[in-house]
């Protein structure tokens, strides 16, 4: 079983939509969470992080942390055409990252 | 924004040739990485570092070798170049216990 779950999509919603993506993890020890967005052919840029569980808004995104079902979320609301992407969850324990295999979404027009 | 280039963008070379990517960051993290990723791919850990003359392998050596002689310098050296090694390289670090920063990566052609 893989450390991180995450669904590949991908993923097509039009514009102004909440995007909902999702992680499962099964390491009970990780404490540090972290969403990235990478663009084709591009390094990941990190769009949020949290260290407990809970929810942490930042403009149009909010990640939610769920340590007792060991689930995280990224919502993405009144979602636009330059959030096509995809999007990676990560987290760790210490010293070690683990990546999901990253979520594929387009914004229509 | 994070402070973490690679050099070069973009290479294309022969097989068997030695070839150095660069990475460096001015954030003075103390912990350094190198992760490869292929197109729609998950990202696989090659090397890292926890700081100056400390450097681990990954589950991924991928028969390179890296080096940490400065804090803000992380290169990632292939001996011999082989055409498995196409793929886009990545460089990361963060300080202990914190979020990770990526660079701009670097794309990897062998012919």
């Amino acid at each position: 079983q893989k450390e991180v779950e995450q669904d590949p999509g991908p993923l097509s919603v039009p514009e102004g939509a909440i995007v909902s993506l999702n992680c499962t993890y099964s390491n009970s020890a990780f404490q540090y969470f972290m969403w990235y967005r990478q663009y084709s052919r591009k390094g990941p840029e990190l769009l949020m992080y949290t260290y407990s569980s809970g929810n942490k808004e930042d403009g149009r995104f909010t990640a939610q942390v769920d340590k007792s079902s060991k689930y995280i979320s990224l919502f993405i609301r009144d979602s636009q055409p330059s959030d096509s992407a995809t999007y990676l969850c990560a987290m760790s324990a210490g010293n070690q990252f683990y990546f999901g295999t990253g979520t594929s979404l387009t914004v229509i027009p | 924004e994070a402070d973490i280039y690679q050099t070069p963008r973009y290479l294309v070379i022969g097989t068997g040739k030695k070839i150095t990517l660069e990475c460096s960051q001015t954030m003075g993290h103390d912990k350094m990485y190198w992760y490869q990723q292929d197109p729609g791919m998950e990202l696989h850990l090659i090397h890292y570092s926890y700081g100056v003359n400390s450097t681990e392998k990954g589950d991924l050596s991928s028969e390179s070798t890296v080096s940490r002689i400065r804090t803000e310098h992380f290169p990632l050296t292939l001996e011999s170049a082989r055409p498995s090694h196409t793929s886009q390289y990545l460089c990361a670090s963060n300080d202990p216990g914190r979020e990770q920063y990526f660079g701009p990566g670097t794309r990897l052609t062998v012919t």
